[in-house]
């Protein structure tokens, strides 16, 4: 079975400082990992994914995330966050395998507050 | 990237109405996924659709209350059927990335039922 766990609902940080939103997650197979983020009011935006290969990715806003097998954890993290990075954030696990290859498994979601 | 057009962008409907979200993608896919996301909730998927076959759906969701179809490999549609207010929701069309393991989603389907 697969399932991803963010287990803070909203992260407050102050501009300029680094930011860490978690994830962990469970899945029969290898994981294919994704972060989303939800503007207010808009759909769901693709920021960055892990399939294989080195354990940290960037993605886009400058955002990057650590993928760490041991601990089935993938966090997703930016040096330097900006106000306008306040939003919701989604991770998301899909199987590498099984018969709904495309399925998504999402997490319930970080609310990041950036304040000025 | 794919690109995925959602109609309508938002609606509010009548108690006991249906609507039908149209997903059309600018390239040609062999799945699409369609995810309803409550209030303040994740992502729920409602069913799989694929060309030429019936959709599949998730446990809670049935056909009849939500039916799909995917007449060709650009386009899906999923109709909400007698909607009550808790029918309301965005609901959102995605599919998997031209180059494989990237999925994207459209802009969703805001619906308020009144």
């Amino acid at each position: 079975a697969q399932s991803v766990a963010q287990p803070e609902d909203q992260v407050n940080v102050a501009e300029g400082n680094p930011l860490t939103v978690k994830c962990t997650y469970s899945v029969s197979g290898n994981p294919y990992l994704f972060w989303y983020v939800q503007y207010p009011n808009r759909g769901l935006q693709f920021l960055l994914k892990y399939i294989t290969g080195d354990n940290l990715v960037k993605g886009s806003y400058g955002f990057e995330a650590e993928f760490n097998k041991s601990q089935t954890s993938f966090h997703l993290k930016k040096p330097s966050a900006l106000v306008s990075d306040s939003a919701l954030y989604f991770c998301a696990v899909r199987a590498d395998r099984g018969s709904t290859l495309g399925r998504l498994y999402f997490g319930r979601g970080t609310q990041l507050t950036v304040w000025p | 990237s794919a690109v995925i057009s959602q109609k309508p962008s938002r609606d509010i409907c009548q108690r006991g109405t249906s609507l039908t979200i149209q997903c059309q993608v600018d390239s040609q896919v062999t799945m699409m996924f369609w995810y309803r996301q409550q209030p303040g909730q994740s992502l729920t998927l409602i069913a799989t659709a694929n060309q030429g076959s019936e959709a599949t759906y998730e446990s809670g969701f049935v056909i009849d209350k939500f039916p799909i179809s995917r007449p060709n490999l650009t386009f899906s549609t999923l109709t909400v059927s007698n909607m009550s207010p808790e029918d309301s929701s965005i609901y959102l069309c995605s599919v998997e990335g031209p180059s494989g393991n990237t999925i994207y989603f459209g802009e969703g389907s805001w619906l308020t039922v009144v």
